[in-house]
């Protein structure tokens, strides 16, 4: 099946400063990535999506890089908040949708 | 709010239970999803439905059986369950087209006694 990592499973940033989240894949098909926030008690939410026609998407606060070339997806978050505090994964498209297992982000006050 | 809702928002049933798990989506999306969320492991897909037919069935045991009577509602019915089966069942939806997000519910939470 479809190979999606994430480089790490936790991460710790101090309020104010930005957050780095990696993903590596492994299928050169794929063609469109999601990065997902899950808060506890709450489902995946939708964060920001980036086609491979382009190589940098910015939303409010995050920035989506994708990097054909070694199969590599990050998302940046700038002056992190408490509130950013969640899981985050990747998913991207093959047969289905494929999703990393997730970094658990800890933003310390 | 997501714009998919899910009930009960937690379960626990014991193994010659039946139970059903329900999904409404208010999206106007044609293709509903169950996934399976495992600790420490990526979302499994169980099951698709795009327009209420049935496209994708991943190898899921027979003890889960779907139902989706139109493209607003999904349901996942739960019969002679194992402990192992507990975990977080999401449901999405999603608009037409491949390259589109998948909009989740909160899950039920199920724990199998």
């Amino acid at each position: 099946g479809e190979s999606v990592g994430l480089h790490l499973p936790t991460l710790s940033v101090q309020e104010g400063d930005n957050s780095i989240i990696n993903c590596a894949y492994s299928n050169s098909a794929s063609d469109y990535f999601i990065w997902y926030k899950q808060e506890s008690g709450k489902g995946p939410q939708f964060i920001i999506d980036i086609r491979s026609n382009m190589d940098k998407r910015q939303g409010q606060r995050v920035t989506v890089l994708l990097n054909k070339t070694v199969k590599h997806l990050s998302l940046q978050i700038a002056a992190t908040q408490p509130g950013d505090s969640a899981v985050y994964f990747c998913a991207l498209t093959g047969n289905q949708f494929y999703f990393g297992t997730g970094t658990s982000l800890t933003v310390i006050p | 709010e997501t714009g998919v809702t899910q009930t009960p928002r937690h379960l626990v049933m014991g193994m010659t239970n039946k139970k059903s798990l329900k999904c409404e989506q208010h999206l106007g999306h044609n293709a509903m999803y169950w996934y399976k969320q495992s600790a420490k492991k990526p979302l499994e897909l169980m099951f698709v439905y795009n327009f209420k037919e049935q496209t994708e069935n991943n190898s899921v045991p027979s003890r889960f059986s779907p139902e989706c009577p139109n493209s607003s509602h999904l349901f996942l019915h739960l019969h002679t369950l194992q402990p192992e089966d507990s975990a977080l069942y999401l449901c999405a939806s999603s608009p037409p087209g491949r390259n589109s997000p998948l909009h989740f519910g909160n899950g039920t939470r199920l724990t199998v006694t």
